[in-house]
């Protein structure tokens, strides 16, 4: 089965900064990437994704990057803001499959 | 996007009872739905995949006659906890996915407390 690995498990960066996320996953027929954030007792909330044919998607200043050769992808958040603290997760899917989720960053916007 | 809704949203019961969550997609008709377990600053943990008309697949070490599953509806699944221990105490979240179900959407948990 998959397996995704997510590092660092917490994180913290001065407002205004940027903040990297990173993801690896076990198999190669991975072919969607979504990332989550989710706020304390609140439901993941998907805040970007990227499919396997693309190498780079960007919204606003939420990026995602996938390097399918070493099988991992990166969340980027530029100029953070203290709203941007919470809990991300990435995940992998493979085909109609299940999603299987990485253990999760705590990220926190230092003001 | 799509609506998923999850009744109760908070949950209190005692030890040997059994408890039944409901999962919803409001707007979609969904023929699967996923049901996960998230621990106190953990990841989510799939637990089982519900197949509407059929029986649901379970996740390896998730004991089936548990956590029952029932799914008799395009929009409605539902996950009974019986026999409730307080170490099932943890947030219970459902999922439906649109087609191909690639993005999924979340319901918005039930925290079950077993006292």
């Amino acid at each position: 089965g998959e397996n995704v690995e997510q590092h660092p498990s917490t994180l913290s960066v001065q407002e205004g900064d940027s903040a990297v996320i990173k993801c690896t996953y076990s198999d190669s027929a991975s072919n969607y990437f979504p990332w989550y954030k989710q706020e304390l007792g609140k439901r993941p909330q998907l805040i970007i994704d990227i499919r396997s044919n693309v190498g780079e998607k960007k919204d606003q200043r939420i990026a995602v990057t996938l390097n399918k050769t070493a099988k991992h992808f990166s969340l980027h958040i530029t100029e953070t803001q203290p709203e941007d603290s919470a809990v991300y997760f990435c995940a992998a899917i493979i085909g109609n499959e299940k999603l299987t989720f990485g253990t999760g960053t705590r990220l926190t916007i230092i003001p | 996007g799509a609506v998923v809704s999850q009744h109760p949203s908070r949950v209190i019961c005692k030890s040997g009872t059994s408890v039944k969550i409901e999962c919803r997609s409001l707007d979609f008709q969904a023929t699967t739905m996923f049901w996960y377990r998230q621990f106190p600053k953990q990841s989510l943990m799939l637990m089982a995949t519900s197949n509407e008309g059929s029986k649901a697949t379970y996740e390896q070490g998730v004991e089936k006659d548990k956590f029952l599953i029932n799914h008799a509806s395009l929009t409605l699944s539902t996950l009974t906890v019986t026999s409730a221990h307080p170490e099932d105490s943890s947030f219970y979240i459902c999922s439906a996915g649109g087609s191909p179900p690639y993005e999924q959407y979340f319901g918005p948990g039930t925290r079950l407390t077993v006292t």
